[in-house]
């Protein structure tokens, strides 16, 4: 069974920082793109990064640009988001996801996302 | 805020068809294939259409998309009680070199 895990959620004050991981099972993870997309409390997903499955090629939403850092580990199959500075608008639930895309870098005529952890909780808050 | 607009909320009877629309542009919708994905209340999110058109393993046919120009459309026949819950399209963005949600739209049986 396909199945991806995020862990590291929690309370932590503004300013602070946090790091996310997301374990894969039962998919060569070193072959596929990995999301990161979260959801606010009362508002609609929002994609944050993206990394290309070499790693080579990193993507950021401008509104996390420059505070968070997207990783992976090919060999631990594992995803990571270092979140730093984090803001009470970072407050969300994360979500990882497997992505579907037809290279590793742009224009993608495709891009989907088929495989969904069940989210990890951040809070930033005082 | 998003870039691609969407109804905040539709509805229908059991058994009507509901459709919900997705507003883009050129750099995303008018070049790049659309997706749509649904949110049950408490759930992670699913993907539901593919590549404009194109249903995942397990997606019943009632549900189906379609794209033109840079708009797309959701089309669920049929509406059952489990279809309550948000719905969003996606795409690649060229420009903002991003993958972008449309705003969402909530879907209430009613």
């Amino acid at each position: 069974e396909v199945q991806l895990v995020e862990s590291g959620g929690g309370l932590v004050k503004p300013g602070g920082s946090l790091r996310l991981s997301c374990v894969a099972s039962g998919l060569t993870f070193r072959s596929f793109s990995m999301n990161w997309v979260r959801r606010a409390p009362g508002k609609g997903l929002e994609w944050v990064s993206s990394i290309s499955s070499s790693g080579s090629y990193i993507y950021y939403a401008d509104s996390v640009k420059g505070r968070f850092t997207i990783s992976r580990d090919n060999a631990k199959k594992s995803l990571y988001l270092q979140m730093s500075s984090l803001r009470a608008e970072d407050t969300a639930v994360y979500y990882c996801a497997r992505g579907i895309v037809p290279a590793a870098t742009p224009p993608y005529d495709y891009y989907y996302m088929d495989v969904w952890g069940k989210g990890t909780t951040v809070s930033v808050s005082s | 805020q998003s870039v691609l607009t969407q109804p905040p909320s539709a509805s229908g009877t059991p058994g009507q068809r509901v459709t919900i629309s997705c507003s883009g542009s050129n750099s995303n919708i008018g070049n790049n294939a659309v997706n749509w994905y649904q949110q049950l209340p408490g759930t992670a999110p699913k993907l539901l259409i593919y590549t404009n058109n194109q249903w995942p393993s397990g997606v019943p046919a009632r549900f189906s998309g379609s794209k033109s120009g840079t708009s797309a459309s959701l089309a669920i026949s049929g509406l059952q009680s489990e279809d309550e819950a948000d719905y969003y399209c996606a795409a690649w963005d060229d420009r903002l070199n991003g993958y972008v949600f449309g705003t969402g739209t909530k879907v209430t049986v009613l």
